[in-house]
């Protein structure tokens, strides 16, 4: 079946270390997508990439960085600069080459907890 | 600047009664619109999405939304609310341009009383 996979589901991380959320898609889709999401607040969007070798910043991207060296993978690094990193992680994928564009995929999420 | 506003962040129905989920947009052009639903602890689904022709469309589930431009709103119904549609609503607008992301609105969370 077609997806989105994240890994891991849940994800605990010390002050201080960096950590890196995996997203894989095999729907052949050239654009993906990092969100956070924090209750009340919705989708923040973090990161997203139209094409391979390609990003560009969201609306929250400090303390967070990004590669984007294959069509399938689009992994999340979350710093040590990112000041209060607990939070739940969402990617998503979307095709370009047809309407609507901008319909977008979502895998399950990583939950990410800072002790 | 484009936006989406939810302006209702919680709203209860009893099991059995009709729901309406309100969304309004701001955004120059005709825009690509979609609501999706969140189960807690899980990523997104899509419901239902709109980018042309008629301006009532039908998604999974047994929702509806209707496209209605003067008002620039795209507001979520279902006729008969099961315990089941208990989760997290979200609307979002998508630039007509390839590639770029969404805006979403903050979310309206539905419980369904019995």
């Amino acid at each position: 079946d077609g997806g989105i996979t994240q890994s891991p589901k849940y994800l605990f991380r010390k002050e201080g270390q960096n950590v890196t959320l995996s997203c894989e898609q095999n729907l052949n889709h050239d654009a993906m997508y990092w969100y956070r999401q924090d209750p009340g607040q919705g989708l923040r969007l973090i990161y997203y990439s139209q094409i391979v070798n390609d990003f560009q910043k969201g609306d929250i991207a400090e303390g967070y960085s990004v590669s984007r060296e294959k069509k399938e993978s689009f992994p999340l690094t979350v710093t040590s600069a990112q000041k209060n990193p607990t939070a739940f992680y969402l990617c998503a994928s979307s095709p370009r080459d047809r309407l609507p564009y901008g319909e977008q995929f979502f895998g399950p999420g990583t939950r990410l907890t800072v002790l | 600047a484009q936006s989406v506003t939810q302006p209702d962040i919680h709203i209860t129905v009893s099991e059995g009664a009709s729901l309406e989920l309100r969304c309004n947009y701001s955004y120059g052009a005709t825009p690509y619109l979609f609501w999706y639903v969140q189960s807690p602890g899980q990523g997104l689904q899509l419901l239902l999405k709109y980018f042309s022709g008629d301006t009532l469309v039908q998604g999974i589930k047994g929702f509806e939304a209707e496209f209605k431009r003067s008002q620039s709103s795209f507001n979520l119904r279902k006729p008969s609310v099961h315990w089941s549609d208990a989760a997290e609503y979200f609307c979002a607008v998508g630039p007509n341009q390839a590639g770029t992301a969404l805006i979403f609105g903050k979310g309206t969370t539905l419980s369904v009383s019995s």
